[in-house]
């Protein structure tokens, strides 16, 4: 069965350091998509970020990049240069292709604090 | 403006009234979905739909209904709303169906609903 797993409940990074959300992945699909959403406080869901299985290059979305590792099913986020507007809630989620239907699943998440 | 309409934002019903929560798109886009969102469950797919008339479940589709008679419509129907069903529900669609090599997914700003 599919499923994401993010392994960090909740993390504390310094302004203006960079920090790397972990996220895993299991699926024997081998067409599949990577998302990464951010859920402030205020509760709205804000896509970061996409990787598509077949791409070959790390996707990269102003500071924040997906750091791929296909052989290993990890798709970790880095956020470079922290602000204190990145504290928040983080999303990890998979969509599967046709193999899987289609169907989309997510993480549990990871809170981030970013520290003045 | 790109976005994703819900309504209502806020619902407070009794066990067994019916109600529809709405959600439209203004993107042309064919991937939608239904999320809710417990606290310490994250994020789970209710319904999905690839195209008009075509309508998919996700993980937890039981005491849910949902139609796709138009492309930018998805609403989501409860036929006799429970307690367990008070949740935060998203509505979401992306440009794809989020395997290939570029994607975006817009959520709407969520409706927070309680069945009494």
């Amino acid at each position: 069965a599919q499923k994401i797993t993010q392994t960090q409940p909740g993390m504390f990074v310094q302004e203006k350091e960079a920090v790397t959300l972990d996220c895993t992945y299991d699926t024997s699909d081998p067409s599949y998509g990577l998302f990464w959403y951010k859920q402030p406080s205020s509760g709205e869901m804000i896509f970061l970020i996409y990787q598509g299985s077949y791409d070959q290059q790390n996707a990269t979305e102003g500071r924040y990049s997906l750091n791929f590792q296909k052989a290993r099913k990890s798709a970790n986020l880095v956020i470079s240069a922290s602000q204190l507007g990145d504290s928040a809630m983080y999303f990890c989620a998979m969509r599967e292709g046709q193999t899987g239907g289609f169907k989309t699943i997510f993480g549990a998440g990871t809170r981030l604090f970013v520290k003045a | 403006e790109a976005q994703v309409t819900q309504n209502p934002r806020y619902l407070i019903t009794v066990t067994g009234k019916k109600l529809t929560v709405t959600c439209s798109q203004n993107m042309n886009h064919e991937y939608m979905s239904w999320y809710r969102q417990d606290p310490g469950l994250g994020l789970r797919q209710i319904y999905y739909s690839m195209n008009v008339e075509v309508t998919d479940k996700g993980d937890v589709p039981e005491g849910y209904k949902v139609s796709r008679k138009e492309k930018r419509n998805f609403p989501l129907i409860l036929e006799s709303p429970s307690p367990n069903q008070t949740s935060l529900y998203f509505c979401a669609s992306s440009t794809t169906t989020g395997t290939g090599s570029t994607d975006t997914q817009y959520f709407g700003p969520g409706t927070r609903l309680t069945v009494l």
